[in-house]
């Protein structure tokens, strides 16, 4: 089956540490993105890449790093100067962009701060 | 600056129809896209406007006036797995996608 991993479900982490989220799919999606969304509140992009070994800030990329050398991954990093971490995180993946473009998204990433 | 308003709840009842509009203020525009996500889950796709004009798909439809900055998803026959919540998204030309606050809407029995 085609689709979006994201891993893991939970994740929980110590203040000023480092945490990297995994996110591969294998629909040959080109595009990939990775949103941020705190209770209550909508998506905010936090960075996004159209094609490997490219990427651009979104919104909210302080704090944030993020690398694409394969198709398939776009992995996130969450630094210690993101200064309020505790969220969930959505990676997501579209065959383009400019346009029609269906987003599809993985089961998404909590993660804690402690 | 770039921005999305939404109602932030809506309720109705099982077999009505709701309509939640959206409207945006973005630095260029591709279209409007709307998405659905149960609480815990991730978010679902559900239409695209590119063009003016009101687009069906099942019991779900969505409009778009591009002069207005306007758009509504319209759910008819309202069933209880429609409770969720609906966002709508615009994607403007620096392929920066941009997400409303959301609409949480709550089917009664």
């Amino acid at each position: 089956d085609g689709g979006i991993t994201q891993s893991p479900k939970y994740l929980f982490r110590k203040e000023g540490q480092n945490v990297t989220l995994s996110c591969e799919q294998n629909l040959n999606h080109d595009a990939m993105y990775w949103y941020r969304q705190d209770p209550g509140q909508g998506l905010r992009l936090i960075y996004y890449s159209q094609i490997v070994n490219d990427f651009q800030k979104g919104d909210i990329a302080e704090g944030y790093s993020v690398s694409r050398e394969k198709k398939e991954s776009f992995p996130l990093t969450v630094t210690s100067a993101q200064k309020n971490p505790t969220a969930f995180y959505l990676c997501a993946s579209s065959s383009g962009t400019g346009g029609y473009n269906e987003q599809f998204f993985g089961p998404g990433t909590r993660l804690t701060v402690l | 600056g770039q921005s999305l308003e939404q109602p932030s709840e809506v309720t109705a009842v099982e077999g009505a129809i709701v309509q939640i509009n959206c409207t945006y203020q973005t630095s260029g525009f591709y279209g409007l896209s709307w998405y659905q996500q149960h609480d815990g889950g991730a978010p679902t796709f559900l239409s695209y406007n590119g063009l003016d004009g009101l687009e069906e798909t099942g019991r779900f439809s969505s409009f778009l006036s591009r002069s207005d900055s306007y758009g509504y998803l319209l759910l008819q026959e309202l069933q209880m797995k429609d409770s969720a919540s609906y966002f709508c998204a615009v994607e403007n030309y620096g392929q920066n996608f941009v997400f409303g606050p959301g609409t949480r809407l709550s089917v009664l029995p």
